[in-house]
């Protein structure tokens, strides 16, 4: 059973475009959202981070959306670039637990000149 | 340069085998995890310490074994290895468990078993 749903697998984008990588759960004791980046080759490191005390957070090129009601959370990566090719995992952990990160299944962005 | 080493950075496993793979950070974080990373499925927690001579079990602990006798490093121990337990293995760390802390991970172990 996956705790945490990311779609989609996989995404091309033209470089400028917006990606849009999409994460809903069930739990609604999970209140810290994270997203990872990961390089071919290399371990995840953090992103970007919400909290559900807001709706939105926004760092240089890259947003978080969140959405408490419909529990769904997404990452928008605006004037998408080459060097955004990775792959990114969105999770999400427990307030009781902050330290037990749920990942989601994985997003592998394309972005072509 | 600080950060999370790994070693090694890949194996070749006969199934039955016995496999320690090692961890060690120098950032003098009291947190540590191992993950798996497989296709599809994402990063699964297998083990993690919250503080040096504490662990706990994640998500897929069977088949698994840590140790945490000192700060820095970080052991995962394969009893009698698998081919399901063929992956790449992630080991992270944090300043502190819990506290919406950001988890660094090492550049990972890829393990094949047959």
């Amino acid at each position: 059973q996956q705790q945490v749903k990311q779609s989609p697998q996989s995404l091309i984008v033209q470089k400028g475009g917006i990606s849009i990588i999409n994460c809903a759960y069930e739990n609604t004791a999970f209140d810290y959202f994270p997203w990872y980046q990961q390089f071919p080759g290399k371990g995840p490191a953090l992103l970007i981070a919400i909290r559900p005390d807001v709706s939105e957070k926004k760092e240089g090129r890259f947003t978080i959306s969140f959405n408490k009601s419909a529990k769904q959370f997404s990452l928008h990566i605006m004037d998408s670039q080459p060097g955004d090719s990775a792959t990114y995992f969105c999770a999400a952990s427990p307030v009781y637990n902050t330290d037990k990160l749920i990942f989601g299944t994985g997003t592998r962005l394309q972005v072509f000149p | 340069i600080a950060g999370i080493t790994q070693a090694p950075t890949s194996q070749i496993l006969a199934a039955g085998r016995r496999m320690t793979l090692r961890c060690t950070q120098d950032m003098r974080h009291n947190a540590m995890y191992w993950y798996r990373q497989d296709l599809g499925l994402g990063l699964r927690l297998i083990h993690y310490s919250n503080t040096a001579g504490t662990t706990g079990k994640g998500e897929v602990p069977d088949g698994y074994s840590v140790s945490r006798a000192n700060t820095d490093d970080f052991p995962l121990t394969l009893a009698s290895a698998v081919p399901s337990q063929t992956s790449v293995y992630f080991c992270a760390s944090s300043v502190e468990s819990g506290s919406y802390n950001e988890q660094f991970f090492g550049p990972g172990t890829r393990l094949t078993v047959l």
